[in-house]
């Protein structure tokens, strides 16, 4: 079993839809949770940072984080064709580097 | 607040060249850095870290080598290029205890080999 599995899709919506991105992973050592968004051709950036279960909210974007089920899931309301990129789940235990997902493709149709 | 260069943008290299790719971050100190390396479908590789001033951790056996001679400084090096070294190399830095933290990432640089 994989440490992290992300669909990569892609994954096309029209303007306006809501989105769901999702990860799983297998290592219950995990203590943080992150979404990044990476335009093409540019390096990932921060979108969301959380270490619980539950949800956390930061306008248009919801993280959500299962972990029980090994499981979490950025959530994009009223998506905008400027959301269009790749999203990345990122996973990490103290001490030691990110891991990533291999990211989902978005594209947001206007 | 903090930034991080990250340069060339595009390098266009034979093989069997040698490479270097440098990495600042300002507004920061002590900060622990990252060479992450970015191939299609294949997600990102972590490649090195560095805690501190010519401490460098590598991850992965590599044809690359990284040095850290400054505390806000990352380079990354070959000495003979293969085809197999060509992609999008990232330069990242995350802040407090070693690797506790979110990290942030610099522009990249895109490398073809031919």
């Amino acid at each position: 079993q994989k440490e992290v599995e992300q669909d990569p899709g892609p994954l096309s919506v029209p303007e306006g839809a809501i989105v769901s991105l999702n990860c799983t992973y297998s290592n219950s050592a995990f203590q943080y949770f992150m979404w990044y968004r990476q335009y093409s051709r540019k390096g990932p950036e921060l979108l969301m940072y959380t270490y619980s279960s539950g949800n956390k909210e930061d306008g248009r974007f919801t993280a959500q984080v299962d972990k029980s089920s090994k499981y979490i899931s950025l959530f994009i309301r009223d998506s905008q064709p400027s959301d269009s990129a790749t999203y990345l789940c990122a996973f990490k235990k103290a001490g030691t580097a990110l891991i990533f997902g291999k990211g989902t493709t978005l594209s947001v149709s206007s | 607040s903090q930034t991080i260069h990250q340069w060339p943008a595009t390098l266009v290299q034979p093989v069997g060249s040698p490479l270097s790719l440098e990495c600042t971050v300002e507004g920061t100190s002590n900060p622990n850095l990252y060479w992450y390396r970015q191939a299609a479908g294949r997600g990102l590789q972590l490649l090195f870290y560095s805690v501190g001033i010519g401490q460098i951790s590598s991850e992965v056996p590599q044809n690359l080598s990284a040095s850290r001679p400054q505390d806000r400084q990352f380079i990354l090096s070959s000495k003979k290029l293969l085809l197999s070294d060509s992609g999008f190399y990232l330069c990242a830095w995350s802040a407090g205890l070693p690797m506790n933290t979110e990290a942030f990432f610099g522009q990249g640089t895109r490398l073809t080999v031919v």
